[in-house]
């Protein structure tokens, strides 16, 4: 087991450009969680993932936003056309189908749009 | 998910035991509540879980009263590191469930 990773942990761009963030779940877990957190608040949800299926997405997920899971192993979360609000940590969590469901994150995104 | 209440910031000398509140009044009977952690520039970390009985980890204890309607997440002794914003939640397990944080407390150890 060794936990969620995300990449890359940082990232600077500029108003309007494109952005693309990695997330790798913990092996055995089917079910794959973004969220977002700004200074001071807790993690928001975005979206939500079992197998490759993307079964929910969180209205904060605005068109700008698409996430994939295209085999059901590592996720990707893009945000086109960046904007300053759009500056946060983003997190991925992993977990199982069976079992207690606790989620299990990963260290981050930080994202600085400038 | 049933609405949590914890106070915004506590202190606890380190060594001693930290005892974090959190108020559900509104607790459905299937909900559990949970409890994470996040230790600053990290992603939240799970602590524990439980529905009615008190539970009890290698990480900290959970008391959760005999109406539900409160609970206690107790870091038995306290060190540096513990030093993190402690999140009390409460919802369904069972299929999928997205977690819905609050403010949660921030805990500061002090040497």
């Amino acid at each position: 087991d060794t936990g969620v990773s995300q990449d890359p942990r940082h990232k600077i761009t500029k108003r309007g450009q494109n952005v693309t963030f990695r997330c790798d779940p913990i092996s055995e877990h089917n079910r794959l969680y973004w969220y977002r957190q700004t200074l001071g608040q807790g993690p928001e949800f975005l979206t939500y993932f079992q197998n490759e299926a993307q079964l929910e997405k969180s209205r904060l997920l605005s068109d700008r936003f698409s996430a994939e899971r295209p085999k059901g192993s590592f996720s990707t979360l893009e945000i086109q056309r960046t904007e300053q609000g759009d500056s946060a940590m983003y997190l991925c969590a992993s977990s199982r189908q069976q079992g207690g469901y606790e989620q299990y994150f990963g260290p981050g995104t930080r994202l600085t749009v400038t | 998910d049933a609405k949590t209440t914890q106070p915004p910031s506590m202190d606890c000398a380190e060594g001693r035991a930290a005892n974090l509140p959190c108020n559900h009044s509104t607790i459905s009977g299937n909900e559990y509540v949970y409890w994470y952690r996040q230790i600053h520039s990290q992603g939240p970390q799970y602590i524990i879980h439980g529905l009615k009985n008190n539970e009890t980890n290698e990480m900290a204890s959970l008391i959760i009263t005999e109406d539900r309607k409160s609970s206690t997440l107790i870091l038995p002794h306290a060190t540096l590191r513990d030093t993190a914003v402690y999140y009390c939640i409460v919802r369904v397990s069972g299929g999928y469930q997205k977690v819905t944080f609050g403010t949660g407390t921030k805990l500061q150890v002090i040497p």
